[in-house]
């Protein structure tokens, strides 16, 4: 079964500054998707950014971006230029390619950024 | 806004009790999922339907069931509640083939 860790619980950075979420996941299939997703106070669940498994190029997303280190099974999420409206908690997710069946997104246990003006 | 909708945002009920959430997905979109979420057990995954069909399984207590219907919405049941039952539940859609799920803003529940 996979599983995706994600160690730290809580993080903070200063505005403008520029913070790394660490993640790690255990898998023996060797395609499969990452994602970061963001929950804010509101509680909605915001997709941040996806990374397919098979792409050498790590993902970009504006001021998010992700270093994936697939053989050490390592899917970090950096923010750049933070901004208050960063502050929420982050979820790093595991998905296997498609196949049209059990394609449920794996969890960790998220992780608390604040941000401090 | 995802597109995806759920209904009642929130819901307060006694344990012994049954209720019923429901979710439409986004237009086009034949998957749909529901997710748990507390505080000692994080995100866990309950159940996956495709176009009508169950698809998979998760943690979910055979108190609970779900279906979808012909016009793609789904409901989960919740039936004999307990106080571990309180959480926020979620559902989640995504497009045929595809490999993002979309979530909705989620039904919480709380059991007294």
């Amino acid at each position: 079964a996979q599983t995706v860790t994600q160690s730290q619980p809580e993080m903070s950075v200063q505005e403008a500054e520029t913070v790394t979420l660490s993640c790690t996941y255990d898998t023996s299939e060797s395609d499969y998707y990452l994602f970061w997703y963001k929950q804010p106070p509101s509680r909605q669940m915001i997709l941040v950014i996806r990374q397919e498994a098979y792409k050498q190029q790590n993902a970009t997303e504006n001021r998010f971006s992700v270093n994936f280190q697939k053989a050490a099974k390592s899917f970090s999420l950096k923010i750049s230029d933070s901004q208050l409206g960063d502050a929420a908690m982050y979820f790093c997710a595991y998905r296997r390619v498609y196949t049209g069946a059990n394609s449920k997104l794996t969890f960790g246990k998220g992780i608390t950024l604040s941000v401090r003006p | 806004d995802s597109g995806v909708t759920q209904t009642p945002k929130h819901l307060i009920t006694a344990t012994g009790q049954r209720v019923t959430l429901r979710c439409s997905p986004r237009s086009g979109d034949l998957s749909v999922y529901w997710y748990q979420q507390s505080l000692d057990q994080g995100l866990q995954f309950l159940i996956q339907y495709y176009n009508g069909e169950e698809r998979a399984k998760g943690n979910i207590l055979e108190r609970f069931s779900a279906q979808q219907f012909p016009d793609l919405h789904s409901e989960l049941n919740l039936s004999s509640l307990e106080l571990g039952d309180s959480a926020l539940y979620f559902c989640a859609s995504s497009p045929p083939a595809g490999d993002t799920q979309y979530f909705g803003p989620g039904t919480r529940l709380t059991v007294l």
